[in-house]
């Protein structure tokens, strides 16, 4: 089975805080995603990352970057958190290399608070 | 990507089988059909996916019609575990931030005892 685990469930944190969240995949795909979730929005990709030490900008990057420095870790930081990131983080991996599918698995989220 | 039509909420008997449908009139031959599901507060979690054929795997079962205009996902036999809300997405497959997935509203199945 394919796991995709992220280091925290719940986080409250301050605003102008700097905020790591971490994301581990064990199945060596390529491909890795973070997604926010927000009531009525539908999941918006922050960014993306077609393997090591490379990413692409999704559909709303500002405010956030990014660092993956191993096949198996991807982390979303917020530089200056703000109460306008308060949402739910998700992340998701891909084997896109080998499979040609875009079959997306994902973590159980991050439900981030930011006072 | 096809648009996609489903109910917005469906119930089940707890032990029965679920039926969800989806109609995607639009859908072109070399888009997939792919189902997803997301329980309150958790992440979205990938069920099964196919083309043409008819599908099973330890989850679930993937009826899709002959013109391929419509798909069923069968629960052969639900749980309460199994409430959640379910999404049918139809497109294909993209390599790069391309495949970003986008979910429309879904059908909110609820499993009752």
């Amino acid at each position: 089975d394919v796991k995709v685990t992220q280091s925290s469930r719940y986080l409250v944190k301050r605003t102008g805080e700097k905020v790591f969240l971490e994301c581990v995949q064990d199945m060596d795909h390529e491909n890795m995603f973070w997604y926010r979730q927000d009531p009525g929005l539908g999941l918006r990709l922050i960014y993306f990352s077609y393997d090591v030490k490379m990413k692409e900008k999704g559909d709303i990057p500002e405010g956030y970057s990014v660092s993956r420095e191993k096949k198996e870790r991807f982390s979303l930081i917020l530089e200056s958190a703000s109460t306008n990131q308060t949402s739910m983080y998700l992340c998701a991996s891909r084997a896109w290399r080998t499979s040609g599918q875009d079959t997306q698995y994902f973590g159980p989220g991050t439900r981030l608070t930011v006072l | 990507d096809a648009k996609t039509t489903q109910p917005p909420s469906m119930d089940c008997a707890e032990g029965r089988a679920a039926n969800l449908p989806c109609n995607h009139s639009t859908i072109s031959g070399n888009e997939y059909v792919y189902w997803y599901r997301q329980i309150h507060s958790q992440g979205p979690q990938y069920i099964i996916h196919g083309l043409k054929n008819n599908e099973t795997n330890e989850m679930a079962s993937l009826i899709i019609t002959e013109d391929r205009k419509s798909s069923t996902l069968i629960l052969p036999h639900a749980t309460l575990r199994d409430t959640a809300v379910y999404y049918c997405i139809v497109r294909v497959p993209y390599g790069g931030s391309q495949g970003n997935l986008i979910f429309g509203k879904g059908t909110k199945l609820s499993v009752k005892p």
